[in-house]
């Protein structure tokens, strides 16, 4: 399995509370995704990060913000988080372009905004 | 958009049969990857195709790059209970990866 933790697992917040989720990796790889999954959507995503520091939107960016303050971590905020972002999120890693390089997956953070 | 069209989206097999899925589009791919996901889990890659035509082996898995460009299946033989989950096709392009949305398989006892 590729080094990926993320952190939480599981987590119930309210609606209008900021949340950050965590993606650790041990794999030194330059690029990182966050991608939210849904029933009927299948793997969408949110925002990328091609560097330190450099992060880029996804199709699904509203109500998202991502920082990458070092090659290992990606975090992902909800700023005030709604019940449409009730989700399973998944953090991704690849070593170059996807083109070249393909994108490996950890177990995902299960968000339920009541 | 790109879109990726998957299909089927679930099968009812028996355990022992040989399984086919397929994943077509309307836009040209440099790659292809599939992936299995597991309940509870994040998906996990089973093969990346990066040059059309190219067929690629993992086990009991083929998959195959389409000579279009634009399509690619994957086949399962001798199909056993742990190859129950759902299998998601991905196609890149400029660095811009799309997912289908996933074939379901279940496997009948």
């Amino acid at each position: 399995d590729a080094g990926i933790t993320q952190s939480p697992r599981h987590k119930v917040t309210e609606t209008g509370t900021p949340v950050t989720l965590r993606c650790h990796q041990t794999e030194n790889h330059r690029y990182m995704y966050w991608y939210r999954q849904d029933p009927g959507h299948g793997l969408r995503l949110i925002h990328y990060s091609y560097g330190v520091k450099d992060t880029d939107k996804g199709e699904v960016s509203d109500g998202y913000s991502v920082s990458r303050s070092k090659t290992e971590d990606f975090l992902l905020t909800l700023e005030s988080a709604t019940s449409s972002q009730t989700s399973v999120y998944f953090c991704a890693i690849s070593e170059r372009v996807p083109d070249n390089s393909p994108l490996h997956f950890g177990n995902g953070t299960r968000l339920t905004v009541t | 958009g790109q879109q990726l069209n998957q299909s089927p989206q679930s099968m009812f097999i028996q355990e022992g049969e040989d399984v086919s899925m397929n994943c077509t589009s309307s836009s040209i791919f440099n790659t292809w990857l599939w992936y299995k996901q597991d309940p509870g889990e994040g998906p996990v890659l089973l093969i990346a195709l990066y040059k059309a035509g190219e067929l690629t082996s993992n086990g009991r898995l083929t998959a195959q790059f389409g000579i279009t460009r634009k399509d690619s299946f994957l086949n399962i033989s001798a199909s056993i209970p742990s190859d129950v989950g759902i299998y998601f096709c991905a196609g890149s392009r400029d660095d811009k990866i799309i997912f289908g949305k996933g074939t379901r398989l279940h496997i009948l006892p």
